[in-house]
């Protein structure tokens, strides 16, 4: 069984940093792109970043650029997200998902994790 | 504003039909046949429903069914179900990045 979890969530004050984890099991996590995809409260989904298998490419939403470091460790089958220069809007829930094998879709999904930016 | 545009909320009754709309552009929904559907139950994680226009990930149900027509990709679900009432959610490939509808609330009367 496929399983994603997510942590490091939690309250952070603008500008601050917090970085995320991911713990997959249940597949042969270097073998998928994986993604960062968050949700602001009440609100619909947002692609964040996603990650090759290796690691050698990586994109990002443009909001995001030059704030935000997705990255991995296939040898501990985490991915993470370095956030950093927090702002209000970065408020959500953030999810882990691994992405489709040879297409554009997100095939399984993390419950999430809250995080708040606020002073 | 979101770069997909879904209605907002759509209703039927149990046992009926309803189809969800979502509307991009030619840098999005038609230019790429890559348009999953996600549905959200109200503190769960999305759940894919829907990939490349028309497939269907196993295990979920036949009842669910995707098409496309030029920018406007289409969610139809039939024989609708009380569990069925949750948020449903587009998206599409566009110039390495995933674009996402705002998203429509399934009402089941």
């Amino acid at each position: 069984e496929v399983q994603l979890v997510e942590s490091g969530g939690g309250l952070a004050q603008p500008g601050g940093s917090l970085r995320l984890s991911c713990a997959a099991s249940g597949f042969t996590f270097s073998s998928y792109w994986m993604s960062w995809v968050r949700q602001a409260p009440g609100k619909g989904l947002e692609w964040v970043a996603n990650i090759k298998q290796d690691g050698s490419e990586k994109y990002y939403v443009d909001s995001v650029k030059g704030r935000f470091t997705i990255s991995r460790d296939n040898a501990k089958d985490s991915l993470y997200l370095q956030m950093n220069s927090l702002r209000a809007e970065d408020t959500a829930v953030y999810y882990c998902a691994r992405y489709c094998s040879g297409t554009n879709c997100f095939r399984y999904w993390g419950q999430g994790t809250l995080v708040t930016v606020s002073s | 504003q979101s770069a997909l545009t879904q209605p907002a909320s759509v209703s039927g009754s149990p046992g009926q039909s309803i189809t969800i709309s979502c509307t991009g552009t030619s840098s999005d929904v038609d230019g790429y046949n890559y348009v999953s559907w996600y549905q959200q139950h109200p503190g769960k994680a999305p759940k894919l429903m829907i990939y490349d226009v028309s497939n269907r990930p196993s295990g979920v149900s036949n009842r669910f069914s995707g098409s496309k027509s030029g920018n406007t990709a289409s969610l139809t679900i039939s024989g609708l179900q009380a569990e069925d009432e949750a948020d449903y959610f587009c998206s599409s490939y566009t110039s390495s990045s995933t674009a996402f509808g705002g998203g429509t609330k399934l009402t089941v009367l």
